[in-house]
């Protein structure tokens, strides 16, 4: 499976856009980009995925590099309920469950 | 509309003994995933069923086993338990199991093994 690689943590200021980077320069042509997070106490919920074009939904963008070797994850308006773990996570033909790194942990700061 | 229930919420059992880990995923989800969260080792991928059959199956040994019933719900087994066992151990169904497919997660079952 091809690996990502995201910063171990980041912090925001609640109502301030975060930006949440992901590396995956291994990443090969039929790879779909997940995002999932992970609320203190709760099970994994997804966030967002795309192929190669930017993508929006009412949670957040996806933002995907030209050559796809890196993604970023656009939280508009951070707020407390955003500290969560978020994963960044390539899917692959054949590898339809999710392999999770460490992911990036994420503080929002009142 | 009900999300992925996990039963139990907690489960305590003893060295060498097996543990039974229930898994309803929604409505209309026919694939059903096992993953393992321990400590410091972060989520890591179990088991997949889909329409009743094993597709894939993670780096875990043999005792690690499941299944997945006529109405899409799935059991996991775990023998001969072993301390490392203690972990949140939680469930995801999809529509069908795909690229693209939204895994949805229950809350997880916390085994303890003492």
């Amino acid at each position: 499976d091809a690996k990502t690689t995201q910063p171990n943590s980041m912090e925001s200021n609640e109502e301030e856009p975060v930006h949440l980077p992901c590396n995956h320069s291994t990443i090969s042509g039929t790879d779909y980009i997940h995002w999932y997070r992970q609320l203190p106490s709760q099970g994994p919920e997804y966030v967002i995925h795309g192929l190669t074009s930017n993508v929006n939904n009412r949670m957040a963008s996806l933002a995907i590099a030209e050559d796809r070797k890196s993604s970023t994850l656009i939280l508009h308006r951070a707020t407390l309920r955003d500290a969560a773990v978020y994963y960044c996570i390539l899917s692959g033909a054949g590898s339809y469950q999710l392999t999770f790194g460490k992911g990036t942990k994420l503080s929002v700061i009142p | 509309e009900a999300g992925v229930t996990q039963s139990p919420t907690h489960l305590i059992k003893t060295r060498g003994q097996q543990a039974t880990l229930r898994c309803s995923p929604i409505s209309g989800h026919t694939s059903v995933y096992w993953y393992q969260q321990a400590l410091g080792l972060g989520l890591q991928f179990l088991l997949w069923y889909d329409e009743g059959e094993e597709r894939n199956r993670g780096n875990f040994p043999p005792r690690f086993s499941g299944r997945q019933f006529p109405n899409y719900s799935s059991e996991l087994n775990v023998n001969a338990l072993e301390l490392e066992d203690s972990a949140l151990y939680l469930c995801a169904s999809s529509l069908m199991g795909g690229l693209t497919d939204t895994q949805y997660f229950g809350p997880g079952t916390r085994l303890t093994v003492l």
